[in-house]
């Protein structure tokens, strides 16, 4: 069964720092591209960043840029997304979500699988 | 960047009756080499993620009932709900994953029974 577990969200004070984190099983993790999609309170849904499965090509949304890093861990089937210089604008539920590799090269798809979400609260 | 438009923003709809949801791209996302429209549909339930419904507009993800049916090519899209259930209640999303990022979504559409 593929399971994605997101962890590590919390409150976090403006301009400060946390790292999420998306723990994936059931699949073979280091051969699908992966995304984070984020959620701010009642508003609908933002994608915020891709990975490739090697790694080799990141994206992000322009909202994030310069501030998030996205990587993972392949031997450790797991997904990170860094965060810094955080806003009351980042506030928001983070979904990591599986791509469902519909494009055979460089690029992301539609998703097919999502975690339940790590909540993310900048407030001082 | 593409803009993804939907229409409405929310319906009421009896049960058993048709729901229609409308999804507008700010330019083709038809790939003219494959003859693909890449678009997804999503529905979210409250405190739920997203479930994908339809992708390449029209094609059904394995599990999701045969009422939700998707059409439409390069610009305007649908989804529809032939027969509308209780358990239907949800916020239904659109997304492009067309070209290069930003891979937008919809700003949603709530569905809720008359």
């Amino acid at each position: 069964e593929v399971q994605l577990v997101e962890s590590g969200g919390g409150l976090v004070q403006p301009g400060g720092s946390l790292r999420v984190s998306c723990a994936a099983s059931g699949f073979n993790f280091s051969s699908y591209k992966m995304t984070w999609v984020r959620q701010a309170p009642g508003k609908g849904l933002e994608w915020v960043s891709y990975i490739s499965s090697s790694a080799d090509t990141i994206y992000y949304a322009d909202s994030v840029k310069g501030r998030f890093t996205v990587s993972r861990d392949n031997a450790k089937n797991s997904l990170y997304l860094q965060m810094h210089s955080l806003t009351a604008e980042d506030t928001a539920v983070y979904y990591c979500a599986r791509d469902k590799g519909l494009r055979a090269y460089s690029g992301s798809s539609c998703f097919d699988y999502w975690g339940q979400g790590t909540q993310v609260t900048v407030s001082s | 960047d593409i803009v993804m438009t939907q229409s409405p923003d929310s319906l009421s709809v009896s049960l058993g009756e048709r729901a229609t949801i409308n999804c507008k791209s700010s330019q083709s996302i038809l790939y003219s080499s494959n003859n693909k429209n890449y678009l997804a549909w999503y529905q979210q339930k409250p405190g739920q993620p997203p479930n994908l419904l339809i992708y390449w507009a029209s094609t059904r993800q394995s599990g999701v009932p045969d009422r939700f049916s998707g059409s439409g090519s390069g610009t305007d899209f649908t989804l529809t709900i032939s027969s509308l259930q209780a358990e239907d209640v949800a916020i239904y999303y659109c997304q492009h994953y067309y070209g290069t990022p930003p891979w937008t979504f919809g700003q949603g559409t709530k569905v809720e029974i008359k």
